[in-house]
C-alpha cells in the first residue's frame, strides 16, 4: 500500500538556522513521483517541487534543497538560513503513475521565530 | 489567469442541510480533484474526475457527490451535512498525463472552510 510518513509534527527554529523536514514513503511501484507543497498561514497550498523515481539527483532552488534517496525511501527537504516567511505547514506527497492520485503525508508545521 | 478558484470561502451549515461547493479552473486542465483537510490527517481525496462527464471515488467518498458537467467546473455536493464533514475542502486540477509522460502537477484552489453544527 502507498503511504507517506512525516514523523515530525512540528519544528521550531530561530531565524537563520538550517532545518530539514523528513519524508519517508512506501510504494510497490518502480515508477512514481514525489512532491512537496507549502501551506502558509493564509491556507493555500503552494507547489514547491516534483521529482520522479528515476531521478535521484539532489535539487537546489535558492535556500531550498531536496535530498531524494531511493535506498531509504526518503525525500527530505532542507531550508537553509530559515526566515520567518518560511513558517508554514509543509506536505510531502506521493503519486503513483498507474493511479494519478496524490497520497499526502500528515504535514510538518514549521515555525521560524525572529 | 485566475488558476483554481473555489466558492464559497467559508460556510456554516446546520446538520441535515445541503450545499454545493464550486470549483472552477481556467487552465484547461482535464483532471480535477476534491480533497478534505482535517487536523493531523493531511489531505484526503474525496472524488476526482479525469474528464468532462466522468467522476470517480477517492479515499473518503461517503456523504459526498460530485458532478463535472463542464470541463472547467467541478462541483462537490453534500446532500445532508453532518458534523463529521466539518473540514477545509480543497479543489485541485492538473493536465491529463499521456502514456509514458511525466506525472502532472496538481494545482490547488484557496480552500473552503465548512463548519457543520
Amino acid at each position: 500500500a502507498q503511504k507517506v510518513t512525516q514523523a515530525q509534527t512540528e519544528i521550531s527554529v530561530v531565524e537563520k538556522e538550517d532545518v530539514t523536514l523528513d519524508c519517508v514513503y512506501e510504494t510497490r511501484d518502480t515508477t512514481y513521483y514525489l512532491f512537496w507543497y507549502k501551506q502558509p498561514p493564509s491556507g493555500e497550498l503552494v507547489f514547491l517541487i516534483r521529482r520522479n523515481s528515476f531521478d535521484e539527483q539532489n535539487e537546489i532552488s535558492g535556500r531550498y534543497s531536496w535530498n531524494f534517496q531511493k535506498s531509504t525511501s526518503s525525500f527530505n527537504f532542507t531550508i537553509t538560513a530559515s526566515q520567518v516567511v518560511d513558517s508554514a505547514v509543509y506536505f510531502c506527497a506521493l503519486s503513483e503513475v498507474r493511479t494519478d492520485k496524490l497520497i499526502f503525508g500528515t504535514g510538518t508545521r514549521l515555525q521560524v521565530f525572529p | 489567469n485566475a488558476g483554481v478558484t473555489q466558492t464559497p470561502k467559508f460556510r456554516v451549515l446546520k446538520t441535515g442541510q445541503s450545499m454545493t461547493l464550486l470549483c472552477a479552473q481556467d487552465m484547461n486542465h482535464e483532471y480535477m480533484y476534491w480533497y478534505r483537510q482535517d487536523p493531523g490527517m493531511g489531505l484526503r481525496l474525496i472524488h476526482y474526475s479525469v474528464g468532462e462527464g466522468t467522476t470517480a471515488k477517492g479515499e473518503v467518498p461517503d456523504g459526498y457527490n460530485v458532478s463535472r458537467l463542464k470541463k472547467q467546473n467541478f462541483l462537490l455536493g453534500l446532500e445532508s451535512a453532518a458534523p463529521s464533514q466539518t473540514s477545509v475542502y480543497f479543489c485541485a486540477s492538473s493536465y491529463r498525463r499521456t502514456s509514458g509522460s511525466v506525472q502532472e502537477t496538481q494545482y490547488f484552489g484557496p480552500g473552503t472552510r465548512l463548519l457543520v453544527l
